[in-house]
């Protein structure tokens, strides 16, 4: 079946660090992909999605390319701030409809 | 903001009882998913609807059943509560229900079983 594997956490970086996230993923046809951000004590929330090879989804500085030959959907972001402390989620939807998630990867950003 | 209400939004009840968590999607989506958010399991996904009909099981345990309504919200009801029901569970809705729609996710109800 479909999944999703992410970077294990947490993650704990400086402002204005480079952050990435690697993500993986198995899936029988072909899927689109996204990255979610949970922020404490709320739901998640699209960040960025990409539903086709070679595709890019940007969005508040952070990025993410569909790469089908490694099968992967990295997520990065130049140079993070304080506020973007948030636990994220890779995920993958197929012919199925369902969200596949990963395990999330909790990234702290200190000051 | 996303569009997507749940209530209730925290839920404290005794092993063996029964709940209903309520969702109402974004204005115009017509496709509603639930999933289930737990420390051992991650995020799973439960059950789909679209206009009413059920299209999509997933992990959902079968005591757990859901329903979608004609004015398109949807309920979870859960029954014969285990502690390990303990969970966050959140609902999402789409348009359309298709792979390559963005689920808009709603808050989360938070259930505590005792």
């Amino acid at each position: 079946g479909d999944s999703v594997t992410q970077m294990e956490g947490p993650v704990t970086l400086s402002e204005e660090a480079f952050l990435t996230i690697n993500c993986t993923y198995t899936a029988t046809g072909y899927p689109s992909l996204f990255w979610y951000v949970q922020y404490p004590g709320e739901g998640l929330q699209l960040l960025l999605k990409a539903t086709k090879a070679d595709d890019k989804g940007s969005n508040k500085g952070f990025e993410a390319t569909y790469r089908k030959e490694t099968t992967s959907f990295h997520l990065e972001k130049g140079s993070v701030q304080v506020s973007d402390s948030a636990v994220y989620f890779c995920a993958l939807s197929d012919d199925d409809y369902k969200l596949s998630f990963g395990a999330g990867t909790t990234v702290t950003v200190r000051a | 903001d996303s569009g997507v209400t749940q209530t209730p939004k925290h839920l404290i009840t005794a092993t063996g009882q029964r709940v209903t968590l309520r969702c109402s999607p974004r204005s115009g989506d017509l496709s509603v998913y639930w999933y289930q958010q737990s420390l051992d399991q991650g995020l799973q996904f439960l059950i789909q609807y679209y206009n009413g009909e059920e299209r999509a099981k997933g992990n959902i345990l079968e005591r757990f059943s859901a329903q979608q309504f004609p004015d398109l919200h949807s309920e979870l009801n859960l029954s014969s509560l285990e502690l390990g029901d303990s969970a966050l569970y959140f609902c999402a809705s789409s348009v359309a229900g298709v792979s390559t729609e963005t689920q808009y996710f709603g808050p989360g109800t938070r259930l505590l079983v005792l």
